[in-house]
């Protein structure tokens, strides 16, 4: 198995601009969960999809920040403008038994200038 | 309600002595009880899971784990400390009560001194 897959692993843009990351869960796991994790704040939860919907977005940010989860095989995060305070390594996990059994890709360093 | 508290920030202990790792939790219902840990530049990895099995958890590369309901506590151990354990260690609690949200500590930087 290939694990949860992010892609992509680095982007670097400019304030302002739209930014897309993706993340291709484990075959099989039901729910899938995205994370920013910063120095300052450490990880924190976005907002997580049990088969598909959303359950709770309550961390997500601001409405700069939006989440889909087409089918059970894709997600995204998109950040619309993007901010320098945006600047953080964001993980995807999914899971299939329970959310406290995650299973973490290998994150999004997204740097905003 | 469920929160986490991890007691240290950071931790410091030398090659080849135990390591002991704190939390403490809290939680209205029976919990599901974690720990994670994060190398450098990597995402988090499942170290173990206590589910209301036994008591004793033993997870990957060692450690173990005990849940102490009277103390609502869960620490990390391991005998001896080896260099590669040098890394961020989290807890978490869960409960698969009705939305089963989870909650991260706010984790535990682990050094190794030579």
């Amino acid at each position: 198995d290939a694990g949860v897959i992010q892609s992509p692993r680095h982007e670097v843009t400019e304030m302002g601009q739209e930014v897309t990351l993706r993340c291709k869960p484990i075959s099989g796991h039901n729910s899938l969960f995205w994370y920013r994790q910063t120095m300052m704040r450490g990880l924190e939860l976005l907002i997580y999809f049990n088969n598909n919907v959303p359950i709770d977005d309550s961390g997500m940010p601001e409405d700069r920040f939006s989440a889909k989860m087409p089918n059970a095989s894709f997600s995204t995060l998109k950040i619309q403008p993007s901010e320098p305070r945006d600047s953080a390594v964001y993980f995807c996990a999914s899971s299939s038994g329970g959310a406290g059994e995650q299973y973490f890709g290998p994150g999004t360093r997204l740097t905003v200038t | 309600a469920q929160s986490v508290t991890q007691l240290d920030s950071h931790v410091s202990v030398s090659e080849g002595t135990p390591v002991l790792l704190r939390c403490n939790y809290s939680s209205s219902y029976s919990p599901s009880l974690f720990w994670y840990v994060q190398h450098p530049n990597k995402g988090l990895q499942l170290l173990l899971k206590y589910t209301s099995a036994a008591t004793l958890v033993k997870g990957i590369n060692g450690f173990e784990a005990e849940f102490k309901k009277s103390e609502t506590s869960f620490h990390l151990t391991k005998p001896s400390a080896h260099m590669s354990d040098a890394a961020e260690y989290f807890c978490v609690v869960s409960s698969s009560y009705r939305d089963d949200k989870i909650i991260f500590g706010k984790g535990t930087r682990l050094h190794i001194l030579p």
